[in-house]
């Protein structure tokens, strides 16, 4: 069964400092991660993907995202965090045998501070 | 493009009453999906449509809850009864042929009370 897991319910980060959001996978066949944003009262936006290539994938709003294999993991990382970041995270996985069918983790809610 | 619509926004109801939502994903884009968000059980698919056709139905949760999709500009979430623990967020999100990218409406809020 495809699954992922966010850790963390909540982050919590100074405007100005790096974030880092967590998430591990687990897929049989090769990974196809997703991370998406959602602001309060919202649906859910795309933020960047990993299908193959480069282990360190860029999005929007200066977000990237770097893919581990041995880790199983795809955090999602932010060099400088700004206040208009604070949302609700949600990392996602594709099923390899059915490409439209998602598993999605269960949010991490970021709030960044002044 | 105006992106997936949903509607309504919010629906308050009562126990027992029949609960209809709606959603027109993007124009061209020919799979289209309804999700379930709660605090206890996240984001959870309840079932999808290629090309108006329903593919997988697993997430529904029990035989009061059905969709249909007449065309390809329009589909429905039915609950008849509803109840209080359907009370959530249902998001319709719709995606293109050959894409990896879900494109979500700005959901439903529901509330049986």
């Amino acid at each position: 069964a495809q699954s992922v897991a966010q850790p963390e319910d909540q982050v919590n980060v100074a405007e100005g400092n790096p974030l880092t959001v967590k998430c591990t996978y687990s897929v049989s066949g090769n990974p196809y991660l997703f991370w998406y944003v959602q602001y309060p009262n919202r649906g859910l936006q795309f933020l960047l993907k990993y299908i193959t290539g480069d282990n360190l994938v860029k999005g929007s709003y200066g977000f990237e995202a770097e893919f581990n294999k041995s880790q199983t993991s795809f955090h999602l990382k932010k060099p400088s965090a700004l206040v208009s970041d604070s949302a609700l995270y949600f990392c996602a996985v594709r099923d390899p045998d059915n490409f439209n069918k998602f598993y999605f983790g269960s949010g991490t809610k970021l709030n960044v501070k002044p | 493009d105006a992106g997936v619509i949903q509607s309504p926004r919010h629906e308050v109801t009562e126990m027992g009453q029949e609960v209809t939502l709606r959603c027109k994903p993007i124009s061209g884009h020919n799979s289209l999906f309804w999700y379930r968000q709660t605090m206890m059980r996240g984001l959870e698919l309840l079932i999808y449509f290629n090309n108006n056709v329903p593919i997988d139905d697993s997430g529904m949760p029990e035989d009061r809850f059905s969709a249909k999709m007449p065309n390809a500009s329009f589909s429905t979430l039915k609950i008849q009864p509803s109840e209080p623990r359907d009370s959530a967020v249902y998001f319709c999100a719709s995606k293109g042929t050959g894409q990896d990218t879900q494109y979500f409406g700005p959901g439903t809020r529901l509330t049986v009370l």
